[in-house]
């Protein structure tokens, strides 16, 4: 059974840097089609993507926090980190980190959709 | 980037009930679309990808479909542990992954 997990620190102060490791199992980043997301939901409002890492090291990232975010792999780990500087208060949120699945039911999927989730961190950013 | 709007915001139902839930896109995703469920508390779970197939262990009663810009979520007999927030999600054109609002199931 595939599992993911988020830590970090839960607390950071404003203009600090956010790191947060997303550990699993069950999975391997370097298997051909998986890859790994981060998404984050503010308390009360709605999913938002923010970065995927997929198993030959393609990254992406949402347009409007580019600049901030980085995604990297361990694969001997079995870990993604996202780095995301310049913190705000408004960047308080759950922080969940997904896994992106090659196949379902022998049907490629190229494009990410996530069959497995994280419980979430949350993280508050707060002076 | 495609933008996703839900709706209803919120639509409160019955046990016993049927539900559908709406989600539209701004320019045509093929069959792209997926739905989630959230219950309080807990990370989203796949409930049905590319519009109309259900996912692993994802009980009969859920139905999905559309395709181009319109796509519908149905729940034929609504259960207790249905009540939740479910949110569509498209994988057509990407970079940004993006995701609808959310619609939340209550009870009535």
């Amino acid at each position: 059974q595939i599992t993911l997990k988020e830590s970090g620190p839960t607390l950071v102060k404003p203009t600090q840097t956010l790191t947060l490791t997303c550990t699993f199992s069950a999975f391997s980043l370097s298997a051909s089609g998986v890859g790994v997301g981060w998404i984050r939901q503010p308390p009360g409002k709605a999913l938002e993507w923010l970065a995927f890492i997929y198993w030959n090291d393609d990254k992406h990232y949402s347009p409007s926090l580019e600049n901030r975010l980085t995604i990297t792999k361990d694969t001997t780990r079995n870990q993604v980190v996202l780095t995301m500087t310049d913190m705000d208060p408004v960047d308080t949120a759950t922080y969940f980190c997904a896994h992106k699945p090659d196949t379902i039911f022998g049907l490629v999927m190229r494009n990410p959709l996530f069959d497995y989730w994280g419980p979430g961190i949350l993280v508050t950013v707060s002076a | 980037e495609i933008v996703l709007t839900q709706s209803p915001a919120t639509l409160s139902l019955s046990p016993g009930e049927r539900a559908t839930l709406s989600c539209k896109a701004s320019q045509s995703i093929s069959t792209y679309l997926v739905w989630y469920q959230q219950r309080l508390g807990q990370a989203p779970r796949l409930l049905i990808y590319d519009a109309s197939n259900r996912a692993t262990d994802i009980p009969g009663r859920f139905s999905g479909s559309g395709s181009g810009t319109d796509f519908t979520l149905t729940i034929s007999s609504l259960e207790p542990e249905d009540f939740a927030v479910y949110y569509c999600q498209q994988r057509f054109n990407w970079p940004p992954i993006t995701f609808g609002q959310g619609t939340r199931l209550e009870i009535k």
